[in-house]
């Protein structure tokens, strides 16, 4: 079985801060890691995915995750926000098991960003 | 590329009737589309698996007589609510998968989403 953890449902940065939203997951096969951003009443939009090779992953708008397997993390970070990116954040873990796979998610994180 | 959409977007309806939901991969084809639904300020709970061709499998605690599923084809997926309550007002999300998976770990794409409110 798989999930993920996502501490702190409400983050708040003001415009030009880092900006750190934090994953954890547990699985007991090699997990594949997805970072998704929601803005209001929209799909999910993939900013990132980790699945082997590289732990530092580079996404869209300036996001970036690194995979930490020692610390079961997958933490978000962007030096410096946006006001466009006030949005809803989830992580997301799949493991592959040669057929299509089954995505488990976070319960969200909410980033305001503040001028 | 990889373009999923939804219709209706939204959708008001009364307690009793059923509701239809459709959606389409539009410059791919896809096997295997996902539903879920997202309840305020949640996150998303996968409801069923839809296979083209074949039956979707439900996840446990979803009714599969009031979620009717329907992939007849590699580039739609429906979604019947029927006899919807107000309990099933929700946002309900469509996904992807591509049939010619670019790697094996290709990524689902998801729908715009359709917000259901049933009065």
């Amino acid at each position: 079985a798989q999930s993920v953890t996502q501490l702190g449902s409400h983050v708040s940065v003001s415009e030009g801060a880092l900006v750190l939203l934090r994953c954890n997951y547990s699985s007991s096969v090699p997990p594949y890691l997805f970072w998704y951003v929601q803005y209001p009443n929209q799909g999910l939009q993939l900013l990132l995915k980790y699945t082997t090779g590289a732990t530092l992953v580079k996404g869209i708008n300036g996001f970036e995750a690194e995979f930490k397997k020692s610390e079961t993390s997958f933490h978000l970070t962007k030096p410096s926000a946006h006001m466009s990116d006030a949005a809803e954040y989830f992580c997301a873990v799949t493991t592959y098991t040669g057929t299509a796979s089954k995505l488990t998610f976070g319960t969200g994180t909410r980033l305001q960003v503040t001028l | 590329g990889a373009v999923v959409s939804q219709h209706p977007s939204r959708v008001i309806c009364k307690s009793g009737t059923s509701v239809k939901i459709e959606c389409r991969s539009l410059d791919f084809q896809a096997t295997t589309m996902f539903w879920y639904r997202q309840f305020p300020k949640k996150s998303l709970m996968l409801m069923a698996t839809s296979n083209e061709g074949s039956k979707a499998t439900y996840e446990q605690g979803v009714e599969k007589d009031k979620f009717l599923i329907n992939h007849a084809s590699l580039t739609l997926s429906t979604l019947t609510v029927t006899s919807a309550h107000p309990e099933d007002s929700s946002f309900y999300i469509c996904s992807a998968l591509p049939s010619v998976l670019a790697d094996p770990w290709d990524t689902q794409y998801f729908g715009p989403g359709t917000r259901l409110t049933v009065l």
